[in-house]
């Protein structure tokens, strides 16, 4: 069994541009969140998408968006990006509660 | 808003000893969760706190949930190099359900051998 996979691995953008990354939640698991790790910090949550909705969102501004297809796997689009967003950018899977997160997407922005 | 306070920040310990990990909140928690983070890894689950004085064991780890769910601590004994990494705890605010989990700022821990 595949746990959380995330893609790309890394990627390197400039401010302005536009970003998009994939999470493929654990298998059973319907529900994902993403999270924003700053080095050196706690992840801090981004929103939680559960049957293709947005369930909840965190302190983010709306250039931060997202989307969950039918069979659970999840986006997070980031438009025009800043040097601040440069991060880890996390998804975590749930079931139940606990979370399983993926290996995260290492996000720098010049 | 809600903060989740923990300290020490860092914390070095000689393989063997025993290291405590302290989580603080100003309201009352539903639950806590405890992750740990290997250096340039991800966070992993480790455990769920859910009732009010709880303790729970797993080997060389024990979590403690306090009487007034404001606080919980993670406790190893007798360390070992491989407990290396940041251990953070994560709440969910009482007042917005519990779908969004806010995390502590972490204790990072090293061992040295």
């Amino acid at each position: 069994d595949a746990g959380v996979t995330q893609s790309p691995t890394h990627l390197i953008k400039t401010r302005g541009q536009q970003v998009t990354l994939r999470c493929s939640p654990k298998s059973g698991h319907d529900t994902v969140s993403w999270y924003q790790q700053a080095l050196g910090q706690g992840p801090q949550f981004i929103f939680q998408y559960y049957e293709e909705e947005e369930r909840q969102r965190g302190n983010f501004p709306d250039r931060f968006s997202g989307h969950q297809f039918p069979n659970y796997s999840s986006e997070l689009n980031v438009n025009a990006l800043l040097l601040g967003d440069s991060a880890l950018y996390l998804c975590a899977s749930s079931l139940a509660g606990e979370q399983f997160f993926g290996p995260g997407t290492r996000l720098t922005v010049l | 808003g809600q903060q989740v306070m923990q300290i020490p920040q860092y914390q070095h310990v000689q393989e063997g000893e025993d290291f405590t990990t302290y989580c603080n909140s100003s309201t009352t928690l539903s639950n806590i969760q405890w992750y740990k983070q290997r250096p340039g890894g991800h966070p992993v689950f480790l455990i769920q706190l859910v009732k009010s004085g709880e303790v729970k064991k797993q080997k060389r780890l024990t979590f403690q949930f306090g009487e007034a769910k404001k606080n919980s601590s993670l406790h190893i004994t007798a360390t070992q190099t491989t407990d290396v990494g940041t251990y953070f705890c994560a709440a969910p605010p009482t007042t917005s359900g519990t779908y969004k989990y806010i995390f502590g700022t972490g204790t990072r821990l090293k061992v040295l051998a």
